[in-house]
């Protein structure tokens, strides 16, 4: 079964370096989306991709946050500098057509510790 | 923009006792739910979801969840659970008055007890 991947699994780096984070949706998949998932909480989108066009950005820090899906198939997303209050969990999740009504696939994530 | 609650943030139950983890969303207009399970150190998969049509929906591994417009919420139910069902639930909602957007609960800490 196809699956989402995501890279690397697990990033520790100090305040004020830069990060980045590699996500390969479903192969066909035309909408990508990027969560933040903070402890004890639940996942909140940060972008949302169709194909190669961000459709929401709303919620991303653009001060500090970079994403980008340049081919409309994989994307990264970049944090720098990168703050304490950044550690979190990083997910990326993709599905068919961005409709309301699409299941969507996630990946294992990346969890981020910032020192 | 939609919210959506789950009361309880942590379930503890015996193996083999029914279990019901609870959701209620802020509005009831054009909604789609969904239940997503996630396991430790896995991202979310997709447990069961409501589109429209009936309003019990199944999953493949015995849970279920009713949608109930009036009382605006989407309850999962187990009337017999695993040790292999200890994980993280999550609520969400989406719908085309939220732009397609996806919210989340804060999510259920479900552990089964031996």
């Amino acid at each position: 079964e196809a699956e989402v991947a995501q890279s690397p699994r697990y990033k520790i780096t100090e305040k004020s370096q830069a990060v980045a984070f590699w996500c390969d949706p479903i192969s066909g998949h035309a909408t990508l989306y990027w969560y933040r998932q903070i402890l004890g909480q639940g996942p909140e989108l940060l972008v949302q991709f169709q194909d190669e066009s961000v459709v929401d950005d709303s919620q991303l820090p653009k001060d500090r946050f970079s994403a980008e899906r340049l081919k409309g198939v994989d994307s990264t997303l970049k944090i720098q500098p990168a703050e304490l209050g950044d550690s979190a969990m990083y997910l990326c999740a993709s599905s068919l057509l961005g409709a309301s009504t699409d299941t969507q696939y996630f990946g294992p994530g990346t969890r981020l510790t910032v020192l | 923009a939609q919210s959506v609650t789950q009361l309880d943030s942590q379930v503890p139950v015996f193996e083999e006792a029914p279990v019901e983890l609870r959701c209620n969303y802020s509005s009831s207009v054009s909604v789609y739910l969904f239940w997503y399970v996630q396991y430790p150190n896995q991202g979310l998969q997709l447990l069961l979801k409501y589109l429209s049509g009936s309003t019990l929906v199944e999953s493949i591994n015995g849970f279920e969840a009713e949608f109930n417009k009036s009382q605006t919420s989407f309850h999962l139910r187990k009337p017999s659970v695993h040790i292999s069902d200890t994980a993280e639930y999550f609520c969400a909602v989406s719908g085309t008055n939220t732009g397609n957007q996806f919210y989340f609960g804060t999510g259920t800490s479900l552990t089964v007890i031996p």
